[in-house]
């Protein structure tokens, strides 16, 4: 009954590769967005769709490509990773701007880039 | 968005309340006071929210002052488990705009 679960919870890989995260949330949320937490813990903001519109689209490289197939799902794809890249990503969800109930987020995705 | 201050770090004694200032003068009149902790190596958790009068739920208490300027969390017996990274976050909640995250104050509930 998880609500916003994200896949895999690790990620380790070589400079160069490609790779895709996956989230998913069950909270019927019209909005979806993607952070990311560098090894100094500030969290920025990368992306965020609003019933599978692009709405924010934060400065980073083009290498990261966000695709939201419906609704309930927001997919971080990551080509020619690099050093920099190693972080911790969070999805999250949210209704209504978050205005309620705030925003809820996923477990987050811990990506070494080795 | 308006920008918050919070202090860095703060202890608090397990079993006493931990309270938690953050100052936002620069708040304007649609703007609500989010907080939201991180415990470590979690995600976010949404804590609380309010725009004038003071909130309450299970986890914690909204303190906001009559002039909105500053604000208070407070969580009235704090446990280890408390132990995180609390941001406050003024904004207008939008489905274009943003949540931001500053820095937070790191609280440390000692036993």
């Amino acid at each position: 009954d998880t609500a916003v679960s994200q896949t895999p919870k690790y990620l380790v890989t070589q400079m160069g590769n490609d790779k895709s995260i996956k989230c998913e949330q069950n909270l019927g949320h019209d909005t979806m967005y993607w952070y990311k937490q560098d090894s100094k813990k500030f969290l920025k903001i990368m992306f965020s769709y609003n019933n599978k519109e692009l709405i924010i689209n934060e400065t980073v490289p083009n290498r990261f490509s966000p695709k939201s197939p419906d609704k309930a799902h927001l997919n971080l794809h990551i080509n020619s990773l690099e050093l920099g890249d190693s972080a911790v990503y969070f999805c999250a969800s949210s209704q209504n701007g978050g205005g309620n109930y705030g925003y809820t987020f996923g477990s987050g995705t811990r990506l070494t880039v080795v | 968005d308006a920008k918050t201050t919070q202090p860095p770090s703060m202890d608090c004694a397990e079993g006493r309340a931990a309270n938690l200032p953050c100052n936002h003068s620069t708040i304007s009149g649609n703007e609500y006071v989010y907080w939201y902790r991180q415990i470590h190596s979690q995600g976010p958790q949404y804590i609380i929210h309010g725009l004038k009068n003071n909130e309450t739920n299970e986890m914690a208490s909204l303190i906001i002052t009559e002039d909105r300027k500053s604000s208070t969390l407070i969580l009235p017996h704090a446990t280890l488990r408390d132990t995180a990274v609390y941001y406050c976050i003024v904004r207008v909640p939008s489905n274009t705009g943003k949540l931001i995250f500053g820095q937070g104050t790191t609280l440390q509930v000692k036993p």
